[in-house]
């Protein structure tokens, strides 16, 4: 079965100074990634996908995250916290469920702050 | 914006009291999506629906049903409700049946006293 591990329930950086957020991935198969943002009391958006095409994957906002294959991960990093991202940050892993279903798995969820 | 509408946004309701929450998926998308998000399960898949057909079932109780409609938006009927019922209630839609990115919306925030 596909999951996803988040290992930071809090991340907490200063305004300007790098973002890490830790995921890991147990699949059966190739998998696809996402990360997405919930700001508080919002919806949903995602921010980038991993499909395989490219391991190095840009999204929106100045976000990217590498999928490494070796040690299973798929961590979100940003080279400069802004303010604007204190949000909640989920990992999620497509399923397949059978057929031409895709169910998104969630992990646990990040809570990012970011200090002035 | 994603494209997805949810109504209502806000739904206050007692227990043992029936409720529908619809969505509207983005335009040209088949396939609806309902995710629970609640403290203490996290986000949770609960069935997907493509093109009127109903085609995965996730952890959805049996005092909730859906259906999707001929003009493709979705309704989330949950019924018999329990305090634990009280969630935020996710519609995602993609672009073909299988499309693993989804587009969410809004989300329809309930609360059961």
């Amino acid at each position: 079965a596909q999951s996803v591990t988040q290992l930071d329930s809090h991340v907490s950086v200063s305004e300007g100074t790098p973002v890490l957020l830790r995921c890991n991935y147990s699949s059966s198969y190739s998998p696809s990634l996402f990360w997405y943002v919930q700001h508080p009391n919002k919806g949903l958006q995602l921010l980038l996908k991993y499909t395989s095409a490219a391991t190095l994957v840009k999204g929106i906002n100045g976000f990217e995250a590498e999928f490494k294959k070796s040690e299973t991960s798929f961590h979100l990093t940003k080279p400069s916290a802004h303010m604007s991202d204190a949000a909640e940050y989920f990992c999620v892993v497509s399923d397949r469920v059978g057929g031409a279903t895709n169910k998104l798995i969630f992990g646990t969820g990040t809570l990012l702050a970011v200090q002035p | 914006d994603s494209g997805v509408t949810q109504t209502p946004k806000h739904l206050i309701t007692a227990t043992g009291q029936r409720v529908t929450l619809r969505c509207s998926p983005r335009s040209g998308d088949l396939s609806v999506y309902w995710y629970q998000q609640s403290l203490d399960q996290g986000l949770q898949f609960l069935i997907q629906y493509y093109n009127g057909e109903e085609r995965a079932k996730g952890n959805i109780l049996e005092r909730f049903s859906a259906q999707q409609f001929p003009d493709l938006h979705s309704e989330l009927n949950l019924s018999s409700l329990e305090l634990g019922d009280s969630a935020l209630y996710f519609c995602a839609s993609s672009p073909i049946p299988g499309g693993d990115t989804q587009y969410f919306g809004p989300g329809t925030r309930l609360t059961v006293l």
